[in-house]
């Protein structure tokens, strides 16, 4: 149980360019998700907290404009990194909790920016 | 501000070769400390949460522990499949569900 996914698990784009980011919870709803970024062999940083039905909260220094998250249904939160570049490029994982605890993580998503 | 340290930044064990990985936490009103396993270009696979001093979780050949300044991730006759980097998390304060990561423990197991 407490099964995560994300999609695609890696993609590459043309700087300027808009990128999609979907993750999942596959057997249970989670009202909150969560949307953080590692950069290689550095821990994980939390960017923003989504809540289905309302706005991401963001961490200080993330632009939200940048990043736009949409916590659609309590299945699936998006993280949509909007004009590429190649500063953006790193590993976005997002995680959901099926209580206020425990948080579970998808695979990751391996976004390079050319 | 919430703080996670975790020593040491990489460890290479034979074997069969038991130890400890040490996770130190200063924060304001604990939730809860968690212990994840990432392997390379995936996302990191839950292991324990403790909640209160003195609680103890296992999981294999794993084990881990908590004080009011820190937590232990017991390692016993560990297997080259145990490589991985382990991460420790916090969740601090009444309402709050973010996790507070350290830069993990990288252990290597030698056949």
């Amino acid at each position: 149980g407490a099964v995560v996914s994300q999609h695609p698990s890696w993609v590459i784009c043309k700087s300027g360019t808009s990128v999609k980011i979907e993750c999942r919870s596959l057997d249970f709803q989670a009202t909150t998700m969560f949307w953080y970024r590692q950069f290689p062999k550095q821990s994980l940083m939390l960017m923003a907290t989504s809540n289905e039905g309302s706005k991401a909260t963001y961490e200080q220094g993330v632009e939200k404009d940048k990043f736009l998250i949409n916590h659609a249904s309590l299945t699936l939160s998006t993280l949509t990194v909007t004009s590429a570049h190649p500063e953006d490029s790193s590993f976005y994982i997002c995680s959901a909790s099926p209580s206020d605890y425990e948080q579970y993580f998808g695979p990751g998503t391996r976004l390079t920016v050319t | 501000e919430d703080q996670v340290t975790q020593s040491p930044e990489a460890l290479r064990l034979q074997e069969g070769e038991s130890s400890s990985l040490n996770c130190s936490y200063t924060v304001s009103g604990l939730r809860g400390l968690f212990w994840y396993r990432q392997d390379p270009g995936k996302g990191p696979e839950f292991l324990f949460t403790l909640y209160s001093a003195g609680e103890e979780k296992e999981k294999e050949r794993l084990k881990a522990t908590l004080t009011k300044k820190e937590s232990f991730l017991h390692i016993t006759a560990p297997k080259p499949e145990d490589s991985a980097t382990y991460l420790c998390a916090v969740q601090a304060g009444e309402w709050s569900e973010k996790l507070v990561f350290g830069k993990g423990t990288k252990l290597t197991v030698n056949p």
